[in-house]
């Protein structure tokens, strides 16, 4: 069962262009929706996450729209460049326990192009 | 550089083999946790230990066991492996802020 659904599985985005990337999860006791950078040959980069008692957090060009009702969040690049060329996850924790562990969706490879 | 090491970089070895992998975590951080990264699975979360206790274990088949040491290194051994056992490892780690996780440069592990 995949608890966390990502789309699209890849993109290409013109360079100033905005990239978008939707995620769908299941489990209502996530409380935690962080979004993971990763380069080719590298680990999984924290660029942002938010908590759902908050609808939008916004840092620099990127953003994560979050609603509650439908369980549903987004990441948008604004801007896209380049150097933005990444496979990007997004993922859902639950702290209920006192502990948190990461669920992650199939992630998206985003090609800007220049 | 997330302040997370892990080694060896890279590691190939046959079936039915047993090997080790290391990490290190962010100074200060007490929480360790490994993940499995397949082309057909994606990321999934194996086991997390928090100062030296098993706290939580996710899809860890009964071949992988993992450790943390008193210096806070965790180890995971992976043992009679498969051709299926072939992916990156990841470990992170994370603080006093538990939801904020910060993975290593990850161990390819191929088994021939």
């Amino acid at each position: 069962q995949q608890q966390v659904k990502q789309s699209p599985q890849s993109l290409i985005v013109q360079k100033g262009g905005i990239s978008i990337i939707n995620c769908a999860y299941e489990n209502t006791a996530f409380d935690y929706f962080p979004w993971y950078q990763q380069f080719p040959g590298k680990g999984p980069a924290l660029l942002i996450a938010i908590r759902p008692d908050v609808s939008e957090k916004k840092e620099g060009r990127f953003t994560i729209s979050f609603n509650k009702s439908a369980k549903q969040f987004s990441l948008h690049i604004m801007d896209s460049q380049p150097g933005d060329s990444a496979t990007y996850f997004c993922a859902a924790s639950s702290t209920g326990s006192g502990y948190s562990t990461l669920t992650f969706g199939k992630g998206t490879m985003l090609l800007v192009s220049p | 550089d997330s302040g997370v090491t892990q080694t060896p970089k890279h590691l190939i070895t046959a079936t039915g083999q047993r090997v080790t992998l290391r990490c290190s975590p962010r100074s200060g951080d007490l929480s360790v946790y490994w993940y499995q990264q397949s082309l057909d699975q994606g990321l999934q979360f194996l086991i997390q230990y928090y100062n030296g206790e098993e706290r939580a274990k996710g899809n860890i088949l009964e071949r992988f066991s993992a450790q943390q040491f008193p210096d806070l290194h965790s180890e995971l051994n992976l043992s009679s492996l498969e051709l299926g056992d072939s992916a990156l490892y990841f470990c992170a780690s994370s603080g006093t802020d538990i939801y904020e996780q910060y993975f290593g440069p990850g161990t390819r592990l191929t088994v021939t």
